[in-house]
């Protein structure tokens, strides 16, 4: 299994509700990461895990909520968005053993906040 | 202050000619370089990379070169296809510090 599957595909969410990304990988990858991408914009780095502990926080505010329950999975918790946190979410993960960041991309969620 | 720099927003080419993208960047620490190929609604799909020590990589139709006194890299597709025709982003990375800074990507289409 190759590949990163995250879900839902789409998401549609209002200011006050509390809502849950799913990012889920089978490759043995010790390093997960949470990105937000605007259109025409690369994507940008939010939460980084290795070994399941969150190692890098790029100063996301507090209604982002990242969670690593195992090796595999990489949930992000969302409460009380403003509609300019709509974007594509991207999961990735990567293989520590190597020296490099190669990291392997989610089809990510597509976020929309009313 | 953007690290990695794709100067250009779109690239125009025919079907069979070379493709040529280009990426600057300024950070002297970066020691790994790497080229992400994205659709439209789909997730970033590497495609190539390259390690600081190395000049030039090849895999099939693509091939990056490094110049490092110049900073600058470049990934060349030879023959473009029409499938070929996304959006490439250019990304960099340190191995000090686990994380990927991203070019702003340039679009190519390829015409049949």
């Amino acid at each position: 299994d190759t590949e990163v599957t995250q879900t839902p595909k789409h998401l549609v969410m209002g200011m006050t509700n509390k809502k849950s990304l799913k990012c889920e990988q089978h490759m043995g990858h010790r390093a997960m990461y949470w990105y937000k991408q605007k259109a025409k914009k690369p994507p940008e780095l939010m939460f980084v895990y290795s070994y399941e502990k969150l190692s890098i926080n790029e100063s996301v505010p507090s209604r982002f909520s990242p969670e690593c329950p195992n090796s595999s999975l990489l949930n992000l918790h969302l409460h009380a968005l403003q509609p300019e946190d709509s974007a594509l979410y991207l999961c990735a993960s990567c293989s520590l053993g190597q020296a490099y960041n190669e990291q392997f991309f989610g089809p990510g969620t597509r976020l929309t906040v009313l | 202050d953007q690290q990695v720099k794709q100067n250009s927003p779109s690239l125009s080419v025919q079907e069979g000619r070379i493709s040529i993208l280009n990426c600057d960047y300024t950070n002297s620490m970066f020691d790994y370089f790497l080229w992400y190929k994205k659709y439209p609604a789909e997730g970033p799909t590497f495609l190539i990379s390259i390690s600081s020590i190395k000049d030039k990589n090849e895999d099939g139709r693509f091939t990056v070169f490094l110049n490092k006194s110049a900073k600058h890299l470049s990934l060349h597709i030879v023959p473009s296809q029409p499938g070929d025709s996304a959006v490439y982003f250019c990304a960099a990375s340190s191995t000090s510090y686990g994380k990927l800074t991203f070019g702003q990507g340039t679009i190519l289409t390829v015409h049949p």
